[in-house]
């Protein structure tokens, strides 16, 4: 089952900062953040991962707060192709997916 | 990095009739494969684990006699829909674990089934 919870949806301007909230109290020493986003119609595409300690890659940084309890996405510059919706889900590595309802994020032009 | 395809990717079917999807891991081998379905405005909702050699584990209330899942390569899973009926009509996705060394899980484009 999933152990996450995020808003619904949210917005955000082309070009400002989107930052995508997720609560994961209930997350156990050995699990995993992940973030997942799903463009319509398409597979989810991996976006980063993190265990403790905040992340960063290309498209993405992750925040992961000192308790683990809560975790933001952050996508630095949202684009109109960043439109889509956003999973945030636990497991420990190697374990099954369980995805939760995710946040669909509009960016407006 | 590491890409899954699925094969068809929409399928329309008469109610009763069976349908076959593919899901192939393309330039890495894949001893664990999994497959979703999702509804319109829904989320992923995991249906089975699919280990190569061995039977699937699906997960609780799917039907295991109704979508039969083989894995008998590691490159390659199949999930056939027996005979189907328009509420088996939904987006079936598979994923395969990643590379040795990978923690990562790597999504298919999807299949579009709809049942007339």
């Amino acid at each position: 089952d999933a152990k996450t919870t995020q808003p619904p949806s949210m917005d955000c301007a082309e070009g400002r900062a989107a930052n995508l909230p997720c609560n994961h109290s209930t997350i156990s020493g050995n699990e995993y953040v992940y973030w997942y986003r799903q463009i319509h119609s398409q597979g989810p595409q991996y976006i980063i991962h993190g265990l403790k300690n905040n992340e960063t890659n290309e498209m993405a940084s992750l925040i992961i707060t000192e308790d683990r309890k809560s975790s933001t996405l952050i996508l630095p510059h949202a684009t109109l192709r960043d439109t889509a919706v956003y999973y945030c889900i636990v497991r420990v590595h190697w374990d099954q997916f369980y995805f939760g309802t995710g946040t669909s994020l509009t960016v407006i032009p | 990095g590491a890409v899954v395809s699925q094969h068809p990717s929409r399928v329309i079917c008469k109610s009763g009739t069976s349908v076959k999807i593919e899901c192939r891991s393309l330039d890495f081998q894949a001893t664990t494969m999994f497959w979703y379905r999702q509804f319109p405005k829904q989320s992923l909702m995991l249906m089975a684990t699919s280990n190569e050699g061995s039977k699937a584990t699906y997960e609780q209330g799917v039907e295991k006699d109704k979508f039969l899942i083989n894995h008998a390569s590691l490159t390659l899973s199949t999930l056939t829909v027996t005979s189907a009926h328009p509420e088996d009509s939904s987006f079936y996705i598979c994923s395969a674990r990643g590379p040795q060394g990978s923690n990562e899980q790597f999504f298919g484009p999807g299949t579009r089934l709809t049942v007339l």
